[in-house]
């Protein structure tokens, strides 16, 4: 398997522009997860789904995020419109029931908003 | 939101020297404890991990303290090399999968 794969690597847009971050889970693992990395806050869970539901969003900042992951393969995570306040790494992970606590993380995005 | 502290924010050791990072909780909901390990470009990986009816846990060069008692655990890292150079974070688990960062701890070996 070639781990978990998020696309793209690097993303440079526009304030008020709507951007879509992608990931694509290890096969068979029944956990996806979007983190966000900064300086100031370190790693922040987002959201997480079990089984494509989503199982806890309180970490989404504010109604300009929105994640989905329409089935088992596939998710993204969506900030429309984008500030550049959310500049930040984001990362995708996935696990599965009995990992205890291994994560497989993807390389993460790079976003800037100007 | 930060449910796991995490210090120092950076450290720098010499080659060959010990390097400590410790984490505190709050939540006594939390039922396993991981350590991840970043390099810059790339996502986090697990390095070791401890449960709480455990109080140490090691693997080569690398050792988890865990007092359930202060709601605290350090990683303790032997013999530290340039390799080991690198973020670390602490982590808590919950819902066998609901998992929560500490801050991290920027980490530089000296040769």
């Amino acid at each position: 398997d070639a781990g978990v794969i998020q696309s793209p690597r690097h993303e440079v847009t526009e304030m008020g522009q709507e951007v879509t971050l992608r990931c694509k889970p290890i096969s068979g693992h029944d956990y996806l997860f979007w983190y966000r990395q900064t300086m100031m806050r370190g790693l922040e869970l987002l959201i997480y789904f079990n089984n494509n539901v989503p199982i806890d969003d309180s970490g989404m900042p504010e109604d300009r995020f929105s994640a989905k992951m329409p089935n088992a393969s596939f998710s993204t995570l969506k900030i429309q419109p984008s500030e550049p306040r959310d500049s930040a790494v984001y990362f995708c992970a996935s696990s599965f029931y009995g990992a205890d606590g291994k994560a497989f993380f993807g390389q993460g995005t790079r976003l800037t908003v100007v | 939101q930060q449910q796991v502290k995490q210090s120092p924010q950076s450290l720098i050791v010499q080659k060959g020297g010990i390097s400590i990072i410790n984490c505190a909780y709050e939540n006594t909901a939390f039922d396993y404890f991981p350590w991840y390990q970043q390099f810059p470009g790339k996502g986090p990986a697990l390095l070791i991990a401890i449960r709480p009816d455990v109080s140490e846990k090691k693997e080569g060069r690398f050792t988890i303290s865990f007092n359930k008692s202060a709601k605290q655990f350090s990683l303790h890292i032997m013999d530290s090399q340039p390799g080991d150079s690198a973020t670390y974070f602490c982590a808590a688990l919950y819902n066998n999968n609901d998992m929560r960062f500490g801050a991290g701890t920027r980490l530089t070996v000296k040769p």
